[in-house]
C-alpha cells in the first residue's frame, strides 16, 4: 500500500520568507498529490493539488512541484503571513472511486512577524 | 450551510462504554471516510464507505463500526471503549465517480477515555 514520508515535522519562518515542504510516496499508481491545510481546532482544508500528468502548479503565493520519477512532491509558499501558521499535511491517492487519501505526517508552520 | 458536520464536538466518558460519533454531509457525495488524529497529529484512515462498499483499514480492531442509514451519513460506534481510543475522529466525503481525491472534512470529534 501507499505510505508518505513529510518532512520537516517542524518550520519556523519570518514573516515574508518563504516555507518548503517535501514529501516522498511509495506506490507507483499514485496520481493526485493534494495538500491540505489544518488551522487549530479545524478539520484540514485543502489548498492545492495537482496531478501526475503536470509537473508544477501555482496558486497566488503557494505552488507544488511534483517529480514522478523521484515520486516526490513539494510545497512552496513565499511571502509568508502570520496567518500562514498552521499544520500543512501532504496525501497521495490512486485514482479509484473510495479510495482514500494517504497522508504524510504533518509539517507545523510557524510565521513570525 | 455547514458541508460535513459531525456530533458531538467533545465526548468524555469512561473506559469500557460504548459510544457513537454522528456524521452527515449536504455535497451529495457518494464516498464517505473515518479518520483518526492522534496526539501527534497524524491521520489515519480507519474507513471508506460508499453505498456499496465498506473499506477497513485492517489496522483498526473490530470494536470500531461504521453506520450507514443513508448516503448522506456515516455513524461511528466504538465498543468498550479503550484508553488509546482517545483521539480527534474525522469524519470526510468525497465524489465517487470520476473520483478527484479531495477530501471535506468535518471540525473533528474529540473523544477522551477515562
Amino acid at each position: 500500500g501507499e505510505n508518505v514520508e513529510q518532512h520537516p515535522s517542524t518550520l519556523s519562518v519570518q514573516e515574508g520568507d518563504s516555507a518548503v515542504i517535501k514529501c516522498t510516496y511509495s506506490d507507483s499508481a499514485s496520481n493526485y498529490f493534494p495538500w491540505y491545510k489544518q488551522e487549530l481546532g479545524k478539520g484540514p482544508q485543502l489548498i492545492i493539488d495537482i496531478r501526475s500528468n503536470v509537473g508544477e502548479k501555482k496558486d497566488q503565493r503557494i505552488a507544488v512541484t511534483l517529480n514522478k520519477t523521484a515520486k516526490h512532491f513539494s510545497l512552496h509558499i513565499t511571502e509568508t503571513q502570520p496567518e500562514d501558521s498552521a499544520v500543512y499535511f501532504c496525501a497521495a491517492s490512486i485514482s479509484q472511486a473510495g479510495t482514500a487519501l494517504i497522508f504524510g505526517k504533518g509539517t507545523t508552520l510557524s510565521v513570525s512577524s | 450551510d455547514t458541508a460535513v458536520s459531525q456530533t458531538p464536538k467533545y465526548l468524555v466518558t469512561q473506559m469500557g462504554n460504548d459510544k457513537s460519533i454522528k456524521c452527515e454531509q449536504n455535497l451529495g457525495h457518494d464516498t464517505m471516510y473515518w479518520y483518526k488524529q492522534d496526539s501527534k497529529k497524524f491521520l489515519k484512515i480507519m474507513f471508506s464507505y460508499n453505498n456499496k462498499e465498506l473499506i477497513i483499514n485492517e489496522t483498526v480492531p473490530n470494536r470500531f463500526s461504521p453506520k450507514s442509514p443513508d448516503k448522506a451519513h456515516l455513524n461511528l460506534h466504538i465498543n468498550s471503549l479503550e484508553l488509546g481510543d482517545s483521539a480527534v475522529y474525522f469524519c470526510a466525503s468525497s465524489r465517487a465517480s470520476g473520483n478527484t481525491g479531495e477530501l471535506f472534512f468535518g471540525e473533528g470529534s474529540r473523544l477522551t477515555v477515562l
